[in-house]
């Protein structure tokens, strides 16, 4: 069973930094692009980060380029997002994903953790 | 960037109707479209990928369709487990971007 549990969301000041991890199990790790989408108290989901399974490339939405940083221990079955320079509008719950490979392209985010929630606040 | 957009918003509905979701992308993005189910408090779930397939284990109630910058989500025959907030996603390029959802209410 695919299971992923995310851990290190909390309360920060603006300005402050905070790393999210997401511990992954139940799959080939290795072989699979992860990727973080967040959601703000009451609003959608918004894409946030991407790292591919096999080069460790990675992708970032324009809002957090510069600020965030994805990575990943494929050893430890570990993702992470490494969150600098945090702004009140970053608050919200970020929840991790596997992407599932189409032929072409991704195809989809099939398993996502329960979500951690990161408030930034003075 | 591919901008997402939803019709309608919010959608209000009976158990047994039929009920349709559109997303239209600011660009032709192929097939490279995704729709998820999300429940207040939970997170999202994957319905369809590449416009038209059915995720495993999804009912087959829910059928996606669609190619370019016009897609539909339908849903034939509504039951109370569906209602919920619904979200398109392309996967065509760089950012994937949601679309802003659709509240599925009951009537």
């Amino acid at each position: 069973e695919v299971q992923l549990l995310e851990s290190g969301g909390g309360l920060v000041q603006p300005g402050g930094s905070l790393r999210l991890s997401c511990a992954a199990s139940g799959f080939t790790f290795s072989s699979y692009a992860m990727t973080w989408v967040r959601q703000a108290p009451g609003e959608g989901l918004e894409w946030v980060s991407l790292i591919s399974g096999s080069d460790g490339s990675t992708h970032y939405a324009d809002s957090v380029k510069g600020r965030f940083t994805i990575s990943r221990d494929n050893s430890k079955n570990t993702l992470y997002l490494q969150m600098n320079s945090l702004r009140a509008e970053d608050t919200a719950v970020y929840y991790c994903a596997k992407v599932e490979m189409g032929l072409v392209t991704d195809a989809g985010f099939d398993y996502w953790g329960q979500g951690t929630l990161v408030t930034v606040s003075s | 960037d591919i901008q997402l957009t939803q019709s309608p918003s919010f959608l209000s509905a009976s158990v047994g109707d039929r009920v349709a979701i559109t997303c239209r992308a600011s660009q032709g993005i192929s097939s490279y479209l995704a729709w998820y189910q999300q429940k207040p408090g939970k997170a999202p779930k994957l319905l369809i990928y590449t416009a038209s397939t059915l995720q495993s284990g999804v009912p087959s109630r829910f059928s996606g369709s669609g190619s370019g910058t016009e897609f539909t989500l339908t849903i034939s025959s509504l039951q109370p487990e569906d209602f919920a907030t619904y979200y398109c996603q392309h996967l065509n390029s760089y950012p994937y971007t949601f679309g802003q959802g659709t509240k599925l209410e009951i009537k």
